[in-house]
Order: structure tokens, then C-alpha cells, then sequence
């Protein structure tokens, strides 16, 4: 069965950067597109942009560009997503999410909590 | 920017339909897919396609779409049916992912 697993809970200062993981397993990791998606405290989901294990190419949402990276490991079938210029505003639970039939997300991992306080 | 409007919130008795709104400029054109998230758990589809379900998901939940609107209907409402619903699609413009800002379902 398709599993993502994410890294554990993260604490930033103002300025730096977070990089976090997502595990497959379950699937050929480099058959689906990764997704990131973010959910500040008490928000909406908001989307982040994706990557195609394959390739390697990446599509981000305009509100992140220069500031965040999605990046592959074929050997270990996983994903990261590196966010950088850290801002007390991206606090947030992060989420990878596979793609599944029409292009939506079936799979999600177990969310990623992203504290950033100085 | 493509922009989804719901409601922040609908109220049902159990046994009652739900019906969550979708709007966006000719959201029509669009396939549309929703998302169910409980509080502490990451989203589940419901509805993709419009109105298609994926397996395991209970009959009781359709979707359709039309002209600026797309509306996710749940049917025989079940306390469990209690959570937060988006909207979600593609904005091919951009080739950007664009989500509604949710909706809070609750089971009176």
C-alpha cells in the first residue's frame, strides 16, 4: 500500500531555512508527481507547487518562488521540500501529497509541523 | 489568480443533506475535486472529477458542477460526517493548484 512518511517536527528562527522529507513506499516513486501542500493554524490548505520524481522538474506556486525548493532522492524514494527566508507567518503544518487518478492527490503524508519563533 | 469561494461554514441535522458550494469564474470548464480533513488528520478525497468517488468512499457523497458553481453534497448526514471540506483544482493558466478556503461542516 502507498505510504508517505514525513520528518518529525521542526523548530526555525527567523531567517533560516527548513528542509523537510517524505518517504514513499508502496508504489514506483518515480511513476507520480510529489505535491507540497501547507496549513497555517486554524487555515485553509494552501498549495505549494510539486516535483516530478523522474525528471526532477519542478512547478511552484508564485507566492513561493525563490524561497522554496522541491528536490528528489531516486535512491531512497524520497522527496524534500526546502523552504528558505523563514517568516513567523510560515508556521504550518506541511504535507507531501501523491498524485492519484485525475491528477488529484489520493495520498497524504502525516503532515510535517513547522514552528518558526525566535 | 484563480480564486474558490465557499462558505466558512454549514450547519445539518443528522439524517439531513449537506450541501457545500464551490465558487469560481466559470468553474464549469474545470474538473473540480474535493477534500474531507478531520481535526489532527491530513485531507482525504471525497469527490474527484467532479463527481466521481473513489473507493471507500459511502455513496452518501456527490458532487456536481456547473457555470460558477460546484457543489459537494453529502446525503443522510452521520455525526461523523463532521469535519472541514475543500475545493480543489487546477488552474491551467498557470499550471497552479488552487484550493478553496474550506468549509466547516457541522452535525447539529
Amino acid at each position: 500500500q502507498v505510504q508517505l512518511v514525513q520528518s518529525g517536527a521542526e523548530v526555525k528562527k527567523p531567517g533560516a531555512s527548513v528542509k523537510v522529507s517524505c518517504k514513499a513506499s508502496g508504489y514506483t516513486f518515480t511513476g507520480y508527481y510529489m505535491h507540497w501542500v501547507r496549513q497555517a493554524p486554524g487555515q485553509g490548505l494552501e498549495w505549494m507547487g510539486w516535483i516530478n520524481p523522474n525528471s526532477g522538474g519542478t512547478n511552484y506556486a508564485q507566492k513561493f518562488q525563490g524561497r522554496v525548493t522541491m528536490t528528489r532522492d531516486t535512491s531512497i524514494s524520497t522527496a524534500y521540500m526546502e523552504l528558505s527566508r523563514l517568516r513567523s507567518d510560515d508556521t504550518a503544518v506541511y504535507y507531501c501529497a501523491r498524485v492519484a487518478a485525475a491528477g488529484t492527490l489520493g495520498y497524504w503524508g502525516q503532515g510535517t509541523l513547522v514552528t518558526v519563533s525566535s | 489568480s484563480y480564486v474558490l469561494t465557499q462558505p466558512p461554514s454549514v450547519s445539518v441535522a443528522p439524517g439531513q443533506t449537506a450541501r457545500i458550494t464551490c465558487g469560481g469564474n466559470n468553474i464549469g470548464s474545470k474538473s473540480v475535486h474535493w477534500y474531507q480533513q478531520k481535526p489532527g488528520q491530513a485531507p482525504v478525497l471525497v469527490v474527484y472529477d467532479d463527481s466521481d468517488r473513489p473507493s471507500g468512499i459511502p455513496e452518501r457523497f456527490s458532487g456536481s458542477n456547473s457555470g460558477n458553481t460546484a457543489t459537494l453534497t453529502i446525503s443522510r448526514v452521520e455525526a461523523g460526517d463532521e469535519a472541514d471540506y475543500y475545493c480543489q483544482v487546477w488552474d491551467s493558466s498557470s499550471d497552479q493548484g488552487v484550493f478553496g478556503g474550506g468549509t466547516k461542516l457541522t452535525v447539529l
